[in-house]
């Protein structure tokens, strides 16, 4: 079983709309959560991190679920410009694991 | 503030060759990541250096992979010799502390061995 599992999509929504996934994970002793967003051809880079009680950052919403081992994104009025591939990452002591990412297309 | 550089930013060899890429982490961030990525593999973790010493190498693929950061400001991945499945993008990423903490990943080298 991989360490970290993700939706690959294609998740394709309108302009506006509100697009969630999630990511489950297979170590029940990891420590810290986060979403990273790939443009086509380009590096990764930190979204934001998964606190336990849930966080918000403008539109985008993340949850962790501890006893269920998932984390969740929400997307809520999407943009063009959230098109993107999102990889769900997981530590455990040192090593971060990457998800292999779910890809979110918005349409005008 | 530069981030983290790569280089060369694409690569063409042929199979059996020897091929090295470079990195330099951001000025300050101990800890050093080297990662593959491939369509079907996704990212894989290669290496993992902390204050520049290996930590954990057991995702080199083989023999013919290998990695060096002589100084905190430089690394290098080498493959040696090369063959058409090592045909990926590489990404070196830095952090600040160990992993719980921001990586920053470089723009990646692009890798086609023919």
């Amino acid at each position: 079983r991989k360490e970290v599992e993700q939706d690959p999509g294609p998740f394709n929504v309108p302009e506006g709309a509100t697009v969630a996934f999630n990511c489950t994970y297979s170590n029940s002793a990891s420590q810290s959560f986060f979403w990273y967003r790939q443009d086509c051809r380009k590096e990764p880079k930190l979204l934001m991190s998964v606190y336990s009680s849930g966080n918000e950052d403008g539109r985008f919403t993340a949850q962790l679920n501890r006893a269920s081992q998932y984390i969740s994104l929400l997307i809520r009025d999407s943009k063009l410009s959230d098109s993107a591939t999102y990889l769900c990452v997981v530590t455990g002591d040192y090593k971060l694991s990457f998800g292999a990412g779910t890809t979110v297309t918005v349409r005008a | 503030d530069a981030g983290v550089i790569q280089s060369p930013r694409h690569e063409v060899t042929e199979m059996g060759q020897e091929v090295t890429l470079r990195c330099k982490p951001i000025s300050g961030h101990n800890s050093l990541f080297w990662y593959r990525q491939t369509m079907m593999r996704g990212l894989e973790l290669l290496i993992y250096f902390n204050n520049n010493v290996p930590i954990d190498d057991s995702g080199m693929p083989e023999d013919r992979f290998s990695a060096k950061m002589p100084n905190a400001s430089f690394s290098t991945l080498k493959i040696q010799p090369s063959e058409p499945r090592d045909s990926a993008v590489y990404f070196c990423a830095s952090s600040r502390g160990q992993t719980n903490e921001k990586l920053f990943f470089g723009s990646g080298t692009q890798l086609s061995v023919l």
